[in-house]
Order: C-alpha cells, then sequence, then structure tokens
C-alpha cells in the first residue's frame, strides 16, 4: 500500500492562505490523491482529490507534482472554522476493494 | 437530502458483551463502509458492503462481522468486546465502489465505550 507522510502539526493566521503538505513517494500510476478532514468528533468530509494535474473545487485546490511524488492542499482563505485534522490519503485498490487508508494526518490550528 | 446517519451516537458497555451499530446511508447509495477510530488515531478500515456482499475486510478479528440489508442500511455487530474496541465507528456511504460513484461519504459516528 502507498504510504503518507505529512508533518503532525501546522498554525496558520485566518484570512491567510494554509497550505498542506504530503509526501506520497511510492504512489502508484493508477492511485489517486485523496484529502479529507475530520473537525473534532465528526465524520471525516471530503475535500478534493487529483491524480496528476492540479485540481481546484470550492473548498481548495491540490498541487500535485509532476513526479507525483508529493502533493500540497492549499486553503486560500483560512478560517477558524477550518482548524481540522487534514488527511492525505491515496486510495488504495479500485473497484469493489477499494478503501481510504487514514494515516495520522495535520492537525491544523487556525488563529486569530 | 438527510446525510449518513448512525446509531446510537454514544454506548457504553463491559467487557465481554455484545454490540450492534447501525448505519443507514445517503439515499441512492448502494455501497457501506465501516471504519474504526481509535483516540488519536486516523480512521482505520473494517469493511466495505455493496449489494449486500461483502466486498473488502480490513484486518481485524473474527469478532467483527457486518451486514448490509436490501435497504442498503448496514449493521456492525462486536462480540466478546474488549477494552480495546473502544473507538469512534464510523460509517461511510457511496453510490458504488468505482470511478466516480466511489466518493465516500462519512457519517458522524458512534462513540463505544468498553468498561
Amino acid at each position: 500500500d502507498a504510504k503518507t507522510t505529512q508533518p503532525p502539526s501546522m498554525d496558520c493566521a485566518e484570512g491567510r492562505a494554509a497550505n498542506l503538505p504530503c509526501n506520497h513517494s511510492t504512489i502508484s500510476g493508477n492511485e489517486y490523491v485523496y484529502w479529507y478532514r475530520q473537525i473534532h468528533s465528526q465524520g471525516p468530509q471530503y475535500i478534493i482529490h487529483g491524480l496528476k494535474n492540479n485540481e481546484t473545487n470550492e473548498m481548495a485546490s491540490l498541487i500535485i507534482t509532476e513526479d507525483r511524488k508529493s502533493s500540497t492542499l492549499i486553503l486560500p482563505h483560512a478560517t477558524l472554522r477550518d482548524t481540522a485534522v487534514y488527511y492525505c490519503i491515496v486510495r488504495v485498490g479500485t473497484g469493489t476493494a477499494s478503501k481510504l487508508t487514514f494515516g495520522t494526518g495535520t492537525r491544523l490550528q487556525v488563529t486569530l | 437530502d438527510a446525510g449518513v446517519t448512525q446509531s446510537p451516537t454514544h454506548l457504553i458497555k463491559t467487557r465481554g458483551q455484545q454490540v450492534t451499530l447501525r448505519c443507514s446511508p445517503i439515499s441512492g447509495h448502494k455501497s457501506v463502509s465501516w471504519y474504526q477510530q481509535v483516540l488519536g488515531q486516523g480512521p482505520q478500515f473494517i469493511f466495505q458492503y455493496y449489494e449486500k456482499e461483502e466486498r473488502g475486510r480490513g484486518n481485524f478479528p473474527d469478532r467483527f462481522s457486518a451486514r448490509q440489508f436490501p435497504n442498503y442500511s448496514s449493521e456492525l455487530n462486536v462480540n466478546a468486546l474488549l477494552l480495546g474496541d473502544s473507538a469512534l465507528y464510523l460509517c461511510a456511504s457511496s453510490r458504488g465502489t468505482s470511478g466516480v460513484q466511489w466518493e465516500q461519504f462519512f457519517g458522524p459516528g458512534t462513540r463505544l465505550t468498553v468498561l
């Protein structure tokens, strides 16, 4: 299984961009990078995913390096409500055996 | 539309007891997955069900079992509870199991405490 490495914690000032890095150097060519976040004691929330191109949605942007060995999740204007644990996940398997393999994530603290 | 719902929200059991947790997927979703999240760790995959059949199993003992009903709701059963089973149990649903149908939506979880 492809493994991800994330810093355990990060701080960001409200209104600034939060850039969360993820290393996935053993990713296979057909594996997607997914980002979820989990606000305290709630279920994980899907943010964004990508294969090799950069992606953007209403919540965030995902930048994947050309060699696909790392990626960065960007929250363009962080708010206090973005304080959460952010998980970078490489989707394991395809089809009916697919699952999410979570690591320990990055705890993002957004401050005033 | 309602999201994924789980019941109960909290549960306290003693060692050796059995517990059943319930999950109702988002309307139109046919796949349900179960995850266990121990305090301080990320969720760990337990089972995936699609169209009432088990399609994936994580590294959990046989004390853990699950099933999916014709209406796509699901139950997770844990027998002979151990203190280490104390965790947040998460249910996730998706339309299907591949491609764009795979995106998983999580419920709020059931917090199980084993004393």
